[in-house]
C-alpha cells in the first residue's frame, strides 16, 4: 500500500539529548513536510522539502534540523536546543494544492 | 500573515447535524481543506474546495465557502459516534508552499 511511515510511534528522550524521528514515503511525492502538534494549537510547520537535497525552514524551525538525501526519506532531528520538544510530530507528503496531502500516523515525543 | 481560526469544541447528539466553522485571513487562498484526526493518528483528508466555488457536497458532508467574509464551514449530516474526532480547517495560498492549519475543532457525538 502507498503511504507514509513514521517511526517510532512513541519516543522518550532525556533532556540534553538529540533524537531523530523517521519519515519514509512510497508515494513518489516530491514534497515532504514536518508539522508539530500541541493541544489547542493545531499544526505548526517545522520544515519542508520540495525536492531532494533541498529544504526550507517553516514557522518554528529553531531547535530542529532535517535532511533530504533521498526522495523517500525526510528525517527530523530534535536537538537539545529545542526548549520544549514534548509534542506530537506529523510528517506529510504532497503533490500539490488540488491533491490530498498524506500524513503519517505521527510520533509522540516526550522529554523525561 | 496567514491565520486560520476555529472554535475548539462542539458537542452534538447522534443523528443531528454538526456544523464546524472556520475563518481565515488570506484573501488570496486558492484551496481550502477539511481534515479529520482520530485519537493518536495522523490526518485524513475529508474534502477540499477551490476558491471559485461556493459549495461542495459529498455524501453526508457539505462545505460552504463565503469568500467575502472569509468563512468556511463543514456540515456533517446525520452525525454518528464514529464522527467523533478533531476536524482541521486548512488553507493554501499562492505564496506558500505548505498548508496552514487551524487549531482544530474537537467534535464530540453523544449517543
Amino acid at each position: 500500500d502507498g503511504g507514509i511511515t513514521q517511526s517510532p510511534k512513541y519516543l522518550f528522550r532525556k533532556e540534553g539529548q538529540n533524537v531523530t524521528l523517521s519519515c519514509e514515503q512510497n508515494l513518489n511525492h516530491d514534497a515532504m513536510y514536518w508539522y508539530r502538534q500541541d493541544p489547542g494549537q493545531g499544526l505548526r510547520l517545522i520544515y519542508y522539502s520540495q525536492i531532494v537535497n533541498d529544504f526550507q525552514k517553516g514557522d518554528i524551525a529553531e531547535g530542529y534540523s532535517v535532511s533530504r538525501e533521498k526522495k523517500e526519506s525526510f528525517p527530523l532531528t530534535v536537538t537539545s536546543a529545542q526548549k520544549n520538544p514534548t509534542a506530537f510530530y506529523l510528517c506529510a507528503a504532497w503533490e500539490g494544492p488540488d491533491t490530498e496531502a498524506f500524513f503519517g500516523q505521527g510520533t509522540r515525543l516526550t522529554v523525561v | 500573515g496567514e491565520d486560520v481560526e476555529q472554535s475548539l469544541f462542539l458537542s452534538v447528539r447522534e443523528g443531528d447535524s454538526s456544523v464546524i466553522n472556520c475563518t481565515y485571513t488570506d484573501s488570496s487562498s486558492t484551496y481550502l481543506y477539511w481534515y479529520k484526526q482520530e485519537p493518536g493518528a495522523g490526518l485524513q483528508l475529508l474534502t477540499y474546495i477551490f476558491s471559485n466555488m461556493d459549495m461542495k457536497q459529498d455524501q453526508r458532508l457539505t462545505v460552504l465557502l463565503n469568500k467575502k467574509d472569509k468563512h468556511l464551514s463543514l456540515r456533517i449530516a446525520d452525525t454518528q459516534t464514529g464522527d467523533s474526532a478533531i476536524y482541521f480547517c486548512a488553507e493554501k495560498g499562492p505564496g506558500r508552499r505548505a498548508l496552514t492549519f487551524g487549531s482544530g475543532t474537537r467534535l464530540q457525538v453523544q449517543p
